[in-house]
């Protein structure tokens, strides 16, 4: 069965400094896997998303995630981040065998202190 | 840029009234999706559908949840008799594919408040 862990529901932050959003993942196949984002009061917009070309993944926003198969794990960075990046962010699997259905971690908050 | 579109952006309604939100997807999309994340909870799927039909659905989408595509461009989903548990925000998305890597397009939400 496939499932997401995100480990921190909340993560603060100074501007300017790095992001890490921890995400792992179970899956019973070579895992497709997606970063999206929800601003508040917006939509579910996606940041980025693992297509086994290269393990580490270049999204929008300066954001990267790197996908290690050893340690089941999809985690995002981002080397500054900015008072925009205020926002929640939720590490996705989808699932093969129902039509690509997506199963979404829990979403970690991120807080941007100025 | 095309995107997903939903109406309308916040509906309340009475328990046990019959509620319809809409979803326009992108135009050549083939698969659309209906997702739903209560408050303080996670997303959650409820039904998948392509080629006028469900493919997939949750043990959610029970016999008081419909879809349809009325239109060709259109697509609904409807509660027959809403329960206070029905209170949620609402997403319909749409892919070209239901393959690997091909991301589903989400719309900015219908957020359903029953009372």
């Amino acid at each position: 069965a496939q499932s997401v862990t995100q480990l921190d529901s909340h993560v603060s932050v100074s501007e300017g400094t790095p992001v890490l959003l921890r995400c792992n993942y179970s899956s019973s196949y070579s895992p497709s896997l997606f970063w999206y984002v929800q601003h508040p009061n917006k939509g579910l917009q996606l940041l980025l998303k693992y297509t086994s070309a290269a393990t580490l993944v270049k999204g929008i926003n300066g954001f990267e995630a790197e996908f290690k198969k050893s340690e089941t794990s999809f985690h995002l960075t981002k080397p500054s981040a900015h008072m925009s990046d205020a926002a929640e962010y939720f590490c996705v699997v989808s699932v093969p065998d129902s039509n690509y259905q997506l199963i979404w971690g829990a979403g970690t908050k991120l807080i941007i202190k100025p | 840029e095309p995107e997903v579109t939903q109406t309308p952006s916040h509906q309340v309604t009475q328990m046990g009234q019959e509620v319809i939100l809409r979803c326009v997807p992108i135009s050549n999309h083939l698969y659309f999706y209906w997702y739903r994340q209560i408050l303080g909870q996670k997303v959650e799927f409820l039904v998948s559908f392509y080629n006028n039909e469900i493919s997939e659905k949750s043990e959610i989408f029970d016999d008081q949840f419909s879809v349809e595509r009325p239109d060709g461009s259109n697509f609904t989903l409807k509660i027959r008799s809403t329960k206070l548990e029905d209170s949620a925000m609402y997403f319909c998305a749409s892919s070209e594919r239901a393959e690997r890597y091909y991301e589903q397009y989400f719309g900015p939400g219908t957020r359903l408040t029953v009372t």
